[in-house]
Formats: C-alpha cells, structure tokens, sequence
C-alpha cells in the first residue's frame, strides 16, 4: 500500500513569496490532515478536511495561509506572503476518519520550508 | 487548552536496557493515545496505540494506560541502537477526535 506522497521535499523561499505544497493521501482516506512542527515541538494541527469539506481550520492563519482539497483527494496547502516564523516542516497525514478510537493517521515525508 | 506534556529528555540508556517514556494528558476527554516515533529528519512513524486501562504489547514496545492518573507511558524493552529517536505522545479528543501532540522525547541508546 502506497504511503501518504508530499512534494517538494524541500523549499526555501525569501521572506512575502509564496509558496504551495502538495499531498495525496493513502487510497482509501477520506479525512486528510495539514501540521506544521516546528523544530523541538510537535506537530500542530492547521487543517483537517473530510473528503472535500473542512472539519477543522481553527489553528489556521486565514490572513496568509489557504488550503483545498478538491475532489476529495489531492490538497494543497498555500503561504502568501510567508514570514520568518513560517520556517518548519509541514506535514501532510490521512486517515479513514472513522469514529472509531483506532482511527490512525499516517505520515508524508514532511516539505521542509526555510523562510530567509 | 488540551496539553500533552512529555519529558523533553535527552534519556540515555544502554544497549538492551529498558527505556520508559511518560506523557501526561489535561484533556479527561480524550479517548486514545498514539505512539509516534521520529527520527532526525524524517515524519513521524506510528509504533502503537492504546485506549483500555492498562498494559498493550507489541514487540519490544509496551504501552501502559492510567486514565484516573491521566498518564500513558511507553516501554521499550532490549533498546537498540536503532531505537535513537525522538518518541512523540499524542490523545485524541473523543468529541472531535483531534490529536493533541507532546513536544517529544528524545531517546539515545548508547553501544
């Protein structure tokens, strides 16, 4: 089974551009998840969709970030303009997002962003 | 705020030593809880999860859940080398099933 697939691995960028990341989830995955971890924390939740709604943008800053998630697939996460502090790695997880307690998220390899 | 807070660590142990990992939860409502281990540079990695009272074994890893102490530990026995990463501790809320991560514990096994 085909893990949880994020591009670019890598990104540096200079401070006000913009930048997108992309995810596809494990086949199967209705409930698809955006972190940001900062480097010595763990991760924190930006967004949380079921299929192609959003369940969760709480932690999201709606001034500069933006996600979608058409078809109820693909997602993509976007940062217009970035900031310093935008630096972390951003990690894409899926689940079946069921109601169960044994829902478990799986993990992308993460895009390393560095805001300069 | 749901809090879940882990010792930061470094915790050193030997070779085919035990090393035992605390995690602390605020949340009482939080249904289960999830092992991720991280390695330098790389996602987290799901080793287990528990939600009953009490003890879960997979392998060389033991979970341990106490919901009136509101703590989850995590063992694991005959550490290898390749144990050497940070263990990340995480609830799921049971109204909206969000996880709540700890910042970590970093483990080194030494030779």
């Amino acid at each position: 089974e085909a893990g949880v697939a994020q591009s670019p691995r890598y990104k540096i960028i200079e401070k006000r551009q913009s930048v997108a990341f992309w995810c596809n989830p494990i086949s199967g995955h209705a409930t698809l998840y955006w972190y940001q971890q900062i480097l010595g924390q763990g991760p924190k939740l930006l967004i949380q969709f079921q299929n192609n709604g959003v369940v969760d943008d709480s932690q999201l800053p709606k001034d500069r970030f933006s996600a979608e998630r058409l078809k109820g697939v693909d997602s993509t996460l976007k940062i217009q303009p970035a900031k310093l502090e935008d630096s972390a790695v951003y990690l894409c997880a899926s689940s079946y997002g069921r109601q169960y307690k044994s829902d478990t998220q799986y993990f992308g390899p993460g895009t390393r962003l560095t805001v300069l | 705020q749901k809090e879940v807070e882990q010792n930061s660590g470094p915790l050193s142990v030997p070779e085919g030593a035990i090393a035992s990992l605390n995690c602390t939860y605020s949340d009482r409502g939080s249904q289960s809880f999830f092992w991720y281990r991280q390695y330098s540079g790389k996602s987290p990695e799901l080793i287990m999860f528990i939600y009953s009272n009490g003890d879960k074994e997979d392998g060389r890893f033991t979970a341990q859940l106490n919901k009136a102490s509101q703590y989850v530990s995590l063992l694991i026995r005959d550490s290898q080398p390749s144990d050497s990463a940070t263990y990340l501790c995480a609830a799921k809320d049971s109204n909206d099933y969000k996880l709540s991560f700890g910042a970590g514990t970093t483990v080194t096994v030494r030779a």
